[in-house]
């Protein structure tokens, strides 16, 4: 499969803890965006990279929340101290680069990873 | 502020029958693309289909087609003979202004399917 992974699938965790998720992108593509959906809401950006290039980060990317991609490829996603507002549907997607002078961005999404904040 | 505006939280269709879905949006821009993404119960979303707003006819994918009315920012979704795959959650979506393509999306039609 040559999908987008993401990985834990589920994650319950307590108030308090630390959680970190991984994902792994299209092999190709160099572009990794992370988003966060709630229940009954469309997905929200949270942060995107560019190779190994954090390059934009959404509002609700606060302190406690930090993303890597060390070398390119795979991303994690970690959350310090959490909290139960942070429980929700956290999505990575990938994308190859722009085409021509439009930027026409196809992403394509993994599974997510649900996580329940206690 | 950029904005996705699904006005029906829900619809439902019969089997082999047509649905629109519909999507306005509100940019400055004037070249940009919009999408439709499907989230089925799965939870895993996939494109469905995507304009170009400089081009001035409406995309179509098999039996999805859309209805893009560039002034007044409207983007609607048509699925014509439906199906019980079809169901699921659809988001309309753009990309924000500025940015390297991260999306806005709205808050999405669930659609359900009767047999």
């Amino acid at each position: 499969d040559t999908g987008v992974s993401q990985d834990p699938r589920h994650k319950i965790t307590k108030r308090g803890q630390n959680v970190t998720f991984r994902c792994d992108p299209i092999s190709e593509h160099n572009r990794l965006y992370w988003y966060r959906q709630t229940l009954g809401q469309g997905p929200e950006f949270l942060t995107y990279f560019q190779n190994e290039a954090q390059l934009e980060k959404s509002r609700l990317l606060s302190d406690r929340f930090s993303a890597e991609r060390p070398k390119g490829s795979f991303s994690t996603l970690e959350i310090q101290r959490t909290e139960q507002g942070d429980s929700a549907m956290y999505l990575c997607a990938s994308s190859p680069g722009t085409s021509g002078g439009l930027s026409y961005n196809e992403q394509f999404f993994g599974p997510g990873t649900r996580l329940t904040v206690l | 502020a950029q904005t996705v505006t699904q006005s029906q939280p829900e619809m439902s269709v019969q089997e082999a029958e047509t649905v629109t879905l519909s999507c306005t949006y509100d940019t400055s821009e004037s070249d940009y693309y919009l999408f439709w993404y499907k989230q089925p119960p799965s939870r895993q979303m996939i494109l469905v289909i995507r304009q170009e707003a400089y081009k001035q006819q409406n995309a179509t994918e098999n039996r999805f087609s859309v209805n893009f009315q560039k002034a007044a920012k409207s983007f609607s979704l048509k699925i014509s003979d439906s199906q019980l795959g079809d169901a699921a959650m659809y988001f309309c979506a753009y990309p924000k202004r500025g940015s390297q393509g991260n999306l806005i999306f709205g808050k999405g039609t669930k659609l359900s399917v009767k047999p």
